[in-house]
């Protein structure tokens, strides 16, 4: 398998645009989680689905970011209008299932950066 | 709230034993996951403990105890490879929602 893939893996953009973040899972994988990474406040869990339902969005920091599952081979991370503190590394992660044991697979990421 | 702690960098020399600690806080406890992130990379899983005692994966070993609300990743014989940073996570239900610690940057030198 190719594994989570990612895409764009940069993204530079300005303030005030739409920006959005693609991902496709490992194929099987019924759980898929996005993360964002910064150097403040390390790696954290912004939504995940399962069976491609948004299980838990607390993670979510605002009404400016938005997430979908249309169905199991794709999910998007919409980011409108982005801002400078949005600059993070927002990773996609897919599982098996929706258990506390099982293995997340990462994808390579994508660098964002807000000017 | 839930929380896990662990050391922001250690540094160890190549060939060595390095322990990695975490601490926990949670309402609930469904075991303990740790990571690997290499500079510029995405993290990797390398181990998971549900009950007490040592998980051993080559030259990783994972340790718990949740009566002490406590885990740590030992790394043996350390090879330069092995310079990254290191996550504990946890969860507080039986699901796939994982808590990340801030993370270790381990240094390995020659």
């Amino acid at each position: 398998d190719a594994g989570v893939i990612q895409s764009p893996r940069h993204e530079v953009t300005e303030m005030g645009q739409e920006v959005t973040l693609r991902c496709k899972p490992i194929s099987g994988h019924n759980s898929l989680f996005w993360y964002r990474q910064t150097m403040m406040r390390g790696l954290e869990l912004l939504i995940y689905f399962n069976n491609n339902v948004p299980i838990d969005d607390s993670g979510m920091p605002e009404d400016r970011f938005s997430a979908k599952m249309p169905n199991a081979s794709f999910s998007t991370l919409k980011i409108q209008p982005s801002e400078p503190r949005d600059s993070a590394v927002y990773f996609c992660a897919s599982s098996l299932q929706d258990t506390a044991q099982e293995t997340q697979y990462f994808g390579p990421g994508t660098r964002l950066l807000v000017l | 709230g839930q929380s896990l702690e662990q050391p922001s960098e250690v540094t160890a020399v190549e060939g060595a034993i390095v322990q990695i600690n975490c601490t926990y806080q949670t309402s609930g406890f469904y075991g303990l996951s740790w990571y690997q992130q290499h500079d510029g990379g995405a993290p990797t899983f390398l181990s998971y403990n549900a009950l007490d005692g040592l998980e051993e994966t080559g030259r990783f070993s994972s340790f718990l105890s949740r009566s002490d609300s406590y885990g740590y990743l030992l790394l043996q014989e350390l090879q330069m490879k092995d310079s990254a940073s290191y996550f504990c996570a946890g969860g507080s239900s039986n699901t796939g929602k994982l808590i990340f610690g801030q993370g270790t940057t381990l240094q390995v030198k020659p």
